[in-house]
């Protein structure tokens, strides 16, 4: 199985902030790599696919880069609706496998 | 609207069983795969298994092979996942998923609201 590790487990920032998160992949999964935004009592939403490709209504200030083993997902400048848990996913193979995700607090 | 609603959820003993189901609206439901992932209280996202558009190809993880089974119907737009021999362990919320296909790298792009499972005595 390949095992997805995030980092951090979690973060405080203020909002306005420039906050980056990275995964890393135990083997190269080239660019089958998805970030995900789950709040509290919420199913996850899609925000990053393929690495670096925005879902559609997601906000420009979310952006994926990496490809190989090691990823990151980087928020711009953090708005107030951002502080939630986020998830890495690969789909190169099955299992589909998550990171343990990156909770992003209120400073 | 593209939509998908989970049910089936409740409380079950050890050893017990249940049906989920996921309905599904607004997309061609039989051109897309379909997944159920859980997630445990406090806990991360757990992906559990995974169906073909026809239903022909079938993946599990390790956690729930032999024990659960992955199904679908598309000529009723829904998706089914039959939960045996449940264990405390399987306490969580579980949701479906759509497979976004070639163009999304496969990422999950819908999803539905989840249904708790809880599997206590």
């Amino acid at each position: 199985d390949i095992q997805m590790t995030q980092s951090p487990s979690s973060l405080s920032a203020s909002v306005g902030d420039r906050v980056t998160i990275t995964c890393r992949a135990s083997q190269s999964i080239v660019s089958y790599l998805h970030w995900y935004q789950q709040k509290p009592g919420k199913a996850p939403k899609l925000l990053i696919y393929a690495a670096s490709s925005l879902q559609s209504g997601v906000p420009s200030r979310f952006s994926g880069s990496g490809s190989g083993t090691d990823f990151t997902l980087t928020i711009s400048s953090l708005q107030p609706e951002d502080f939630a848990t986020y998830y890495c996913q690969q789909t190169y193979n099955t299992p589909r496998t998550f990171g343990q995700g990156t909770k992003v607090e209120i400073k | 609207e593209v939509q998908l609603v989970e049910s089936g959820g409740g409380l079950v003993q050890p050893g017990g069983s249940l049906r989920l189901s996921c309905a599904a609206s607004g997309f061609t439901f039989s051109s897309y795969e379909m997944n159920w992932v859980r997630q445990a209280p406090g806990k991360g996202l757990e992906w559990i298994s995974y169906i073909s558009n026809s239903g022909d190809i079938i993946y599990y993880a390790d956690s729930v092979k032999g024990r659960f089974t992955i199904s679908r119907d598309n000529a009723k737009n829904s998706l089914y996942l039959q939960m045996n021999s449940l264990r405390a362990e399987d306490t969580a919320v579980y949701y479906c998923a759509v497979t976004g296909g070639y163009y999304y790298k496969d990422a999950f792009d819908i999803w539905g609201q989840g249904t708790m499972v809880t599997v206590s005595s």
